[in-house]
């Protein structure tokens, strides 16, 4: 089964409007973390947010915010005033945080966002 | 300060030959990770280390990949005997801790294998 799922292929937005890109996830671990990350065209993975599953209030970093429904498992990220630099493929990705040695990122498909001016 | 750095940016090989991909993390991040990206995929992990040594090589495909962190810092993943599905984009990223979950990991612009 999927861990991490963007059911999105594409999305288009129009410049200065909002959008929202949505993520669900799957684990029995009450301890994890999510995380947003923007990839461009020229290839650069660049981390945009952040959501640990005991936070109490929604992360948001400047445009981006996350809309964590943890009953629900999802992580849907929210960009707003949306900038032709926006687009972008875009990753959700999940760090199960047990105890151990288990580190790594699992990863979505990607939704690749293009904002129209 | 610097990123991840790696290199090569770009490695053309011949199926059946061995490569090598090298990583240089943040300096003081003890975590590091590799991670193959196929196109149009979200990147799948590899291996991690914690140091030096491999704490989870569990993504590795078969033995004909290895990776390597001798002194703690810079890593390097190896792959015999290439195979053209290996044509990927391995990317390294590195973090200050393996195992919190708040610690974001850092990206490298990746190195596009193409085996021919």
């Amino acid at each position: 089964a999927q861990k991490i799922t963007q059911t999105q292929p594409g999305m288009f937005v129009q410049e200065k409007e909002a959008v929202t890109l949505d993520c669900t996830y799957d684990t029995s671990d009450p301890s994890y973390g999510l995380f947003w990350y923007k990839q461009p065209s020229s290839g650069e993975m660049i981390f945009l947010i952040y959501q640990g599953s005991y936070d109490q209030q929604n992360a948001t970093e400047g445009r981006y915010s996350l809309n964590f429904q943890k009953a629900r498992k999802s992580a849907n990220l929210v960009i707003s005033a949306s900038q032709l630099g926006d687009s972008a493929m875009y990753f959700c990705a999940m760090r199960e945080g047990r105890t151990g040695s288990q580190g790594n990122l699992i990863f979505g498909k990607g939704t690749k966002l293009s904002v129209k001016p | 300060g610097a990123g991840v750095s790696q290199t090569p940016s770009n490695k053309v090989t011949e199926k059946g030959k061995y490569v090598e991909l090298r990583c240089d993390p943040i300096s003081g991040h003890t975590a590091l990770y590799w991670y193959r990206q196929s196109l149009g995929q979200g990147p799948e992990f590899l291996i991690y280390f914690q140091g030096t040594g491999a704490a989870d090589d569990s993504g590795l495909p078969n033995d004909r990949f290895f990776a390597v962190r001798p002194e703690g810092s810079v890593s390097t993943l190896k792959i015999q005997r290439t195979e053209r599905g290996d044509s990927a984009v391995y990317l390294c990223a590195s973090s200050l801790l393996g195992q919190m979950t708040t610690y974001e990991q850092y990206f490298g612009p990746g190195t596009r294998l193409t085996v021919t």
